[in-house]
């Protein structure tokens, strides 16, 4: 079946430094490609996407791009800051009905 | 955002009462998910529902019912509640054209004692 592979960490960076998350996916078809974050306390919002090879989503930014090769989809940002504190997921979509799969979550925490 | 509004977001419960969670959406969204969130297994799909009457298990759907009456509500029910279903619940929903994100409720934070 369909699975997405992060680290769970948490990953601990001073302001101000480059960020990236690794995400990689196993899927039939064609997926669309997902990050959502997650602050504390909230349910998930969509951070950005990417619906087919080579696209890259990009928000707030961060910036993804959708590796058809070597099935990746890795989260980056050149320098975040204390509010990017937060749970960042990386997920897939395949079939009429949207049915997403999730990875793990990565805990991000970004100190001053 | 989607205007998900989950019912209640905190709840107490004793080993193998019944609980029914509730999620309540002004958008008129078709699909409703129901998704677990636990340490170390992200977001695991309970059951889902792509229309009035039509759902649909997921992966993690033993000990869970749900019930979609109307359009705007999803109901989940935890038959006869068990602590390994201590956990956090959220509610999304989507319109389900070709690639349109979930939108989360804020969760409903679930202790069985």
């Amino acid at each position: 079946g369909d699975s997405v592979t992060q680290m769970e960490g948490p990953v601990t960076l001073s302001e101000e430094a480059f960020l990236t998350i690794n995400c990689t996916y196993t899927a039939t078809g064609y997926p669309s490609l997902f990050w959502y974050v997650q602050y504390p306390g909230e349910g998930l919002q969509l951070l950005l996407k990417a619906t087919k090879a080579d696209d890259k989503g990009s928000n707030k930014g961060f910036e993804a791009t959708y590796r058809k090769e070597t099935t990746s989809f890795h989260l980056e940002k050149g320098s975040v800051q204390v509010s990017d504190s937060a749970v960042y997921f990386c997920a897939l979509a395949t079939g009429g009905y949207q049915k997403v799969t999730f990875g793990i979550g990565t805990k991000l925490q970004v100190i001053p | 955002d989607a205007g998900i509004t989950q019912s209640p977001r905190h709840k107490v419960t004793e080993t193998g009462t019944p609980v029914t969670l509730r999620c309540h959406q002004t958008e008129n969204h078709r699909y409703m998910y129901w998704y677990r969130q636990d340490p170390g297994h992200g977001l695991r799909l309970i059951h889902y529902s792509y229309g009035v009457k039509d759902t649909d298990k997921g992966e993690v759907s033993d000990g869970y019912s749900v019930s979609r009456s109307k359009t705007e509500d999803f109901l989940l029910t935890l038959e006869s509640a068990t602590s390994s279903q201590t956990s956090v619940y959220f509610c999304a929903t989507t319109g389900g054209y070709d690639n349109s994100p979930l939108h989360f409720g804020n969760g409903t934070r679930l202790t069985v004692t």
